[in-house]
């Protein structure tokens, strides 16, 4: 079965700073996808970026970019210029072609003013 | 374009009751996920379901809890007799199509308490 883990539940930043996020995952399979979701306190999910394991190219959206490492099974965050609005629980998820998508324990971020 | 709905947003039942959650997927969309969420811990998948289907139920206790996504209306996620362990945060995910590369789009969820 597939496992992801997200060695770091506490994170911290100042302001305009850059944290990186660590997630590591665990499967035999080929073709799979790998997601990051945000929740903020409102409980909501919102997918924050996603990349495809047949890409070697790393996903980028806007101030999050992904460190994606296919042999050694690693799929990090980066978030540059943190901002207020992204203190929040960060999940790590990964989605094979079975459909389940399987979450991390997750990494609440904070950002210091 | 709706999202995923929710419906009760917070659930209060008493041990020994039933409780009925209610998810309507993103309009066009026909996959269907259910996960739990224990306070401070990620989102543990429970059941995937497709129109009068359920595919995975890999995750569902195999008593006291069911799932339906029925040809018209709304998918369910019934537990019935509930107890105190089964206090979480229930959130459902849909999906237009099969494929790994569809992101799952989620609804704000339903917080079960069972006092």
């Amino acid at each position: 079965a597939q496992t992801v883990t997200q060695s770091q539940p506490e994170m911290s930043v100042q302001e305009a700073e850059t944290v990186t996020l660590s997630c590591t995952y665990d499967t035999s399979e080929s073709d799979y996808y790998l997601f990051w979701y945000k929740q903020p306190p409102s409980r909501q999910m919102i997918l924050v970026i996603r990349q495809e394991a047949y890409k070697q190219q790393n996903a980028t959206e806007n101030r999050f970019s992904v460190n994606f490492q296919k042999a050694a099974k690693s799929f990090s965050l980066k978030i540059s210029d943190s901002q207020l609005g992204d203190a929040a629980m960060y999940f790590c998820a990964y989605r094979s072609a079975t459909q389940k998508l399987v979450f991390g324990q997750g990494t609440r971020l904070t950002i210091n003013p | 374009n709706a999202g995923v709905m929710q419906n009760p947003r917070h659930l209060v039942r008493r041990r020994g009751q039933e409780a009925r959650l209610r998810c309507s997927p993103m309009k066009g969309h026909s996959h269907v996920y259910w996960y739990r969420q224990l306070p401070e811990e990620g989102l543990k998948f429970m059941v995937y379901l497709q129109k009068e289907n359920i595919i995975d139920e890999s995750g569902m206790p195999k008593e006291r809890f069911s799932a339906e996504f029925p040809k018209e209306g709304p998918s369910i996620l019934r537990i019935q007799q509930v107890v105190r362990g089964d206090s979480a945060a229930y959130f459902c995910a849909s999906s237009p199509q099969t494929g790994g590369s569809s992101p799952l789009h989620f609804g704000n969820g339903t917080r079960l308490t069972v006092t």
